[in-house]
């Protein structure tokens, strides 16, 4: 079983849609969890960094963390189809360690 | 923001050649770079970390020898891929970090062996 789980997709929403985008974890060590966005043939983007539970806001994009259940979770509202591309999530126990990433859902957002 | 760049972002070359990939970080002293892989439609996979003048640390499964990391300045650091074969190719993408900060991603170097 992988430390990281991601909802895989793909996933299709129509412009304007709020996006659910998930990752389960069994490391209860963790306590540092990122979403980066990846863009095809470009390198990954971050876009939220968490640290332990709660939620964060920027703009569009909310992060919420529960550890209790070891999920977290990324919303994005308003979707955009620029907001199209492979979103990655990871987690890491410390931050000076190295993170563990998911393997990713890609997200097309149609006009 | 931070930025990091690669050199080259793509590059062809023949089976059995040797392939040198550039990650600099262009803003900030990279104290520690890593290495990673990706093939179409998967997650990263890290290769191996590096710290600033120290030897790499690679991960399982990694040769050391046929993927040379030398990271010899706050700034730079090179993944040389040796006697390079078509299964090598991929896309390589390089992350640096200074101290506890964020890790931030370079561009990426799509490599294709002959």
């Amino acid at each position: 079983q992988k430390e990281v789980e991601q909802d895989p997709g793909p996933l299709s929403v129509p412009e304007g849609a709020i996006v659910s985008l998930n990752c389960t974890y069994s490391n209860s060590a963790f306590q540092y969890f990122m979403w980066y966005r990846q863009y095809s043939r470009k390198g990954p983007e971050l876009l939220m960094y968490t640290y332990s539970s709660g939620n964060k806001e920027d703009g569009r994009f909310t992060a919420q963390v529960d550890k209790s259940s070891k999920y977290i979770s990324l919303f994005i509202r308003d979707s955009q189809p620029s907001d199209s591309a492979t979103y990655l999530c990871a987690m890491r126990a410390t931050n000076a360690g190295k993170s563990t990433f998911g393997d990713g859902t890609t997200l097309t957002v149609k006009p | 923001g931070a930025v990091v760049s690669q050199h080259p972002s793509w590059v062809i070359c023949k089976s059995g050649t040797s392939v040198k990939i550039e990650c600099r970080s262009l803003d900030f002293q990279a104290t520690t770079m890593f290495w990673y892989r990706q093939f179409p439609k998967q997650s990263l996979m890290l290769m191996a970390t590096s710290n600033e003048g120290s030897k790499a640390t690679y991960e399982q499964g990694v040769e050391k020898d046929k993927f040379l990391i030398n990271h010899a300045s706050l700034t730079l650091s090179t993944l040389t891929v040796t006697s390079a074969h078509p299964e090598d190719s991929s896309f390589y993408i390089c992350s640096a970090r200074e101290g506890e900060n964020e890790q931030f991603f370079g561009p990426g170097t799509r490599l294709t062996v002959l």
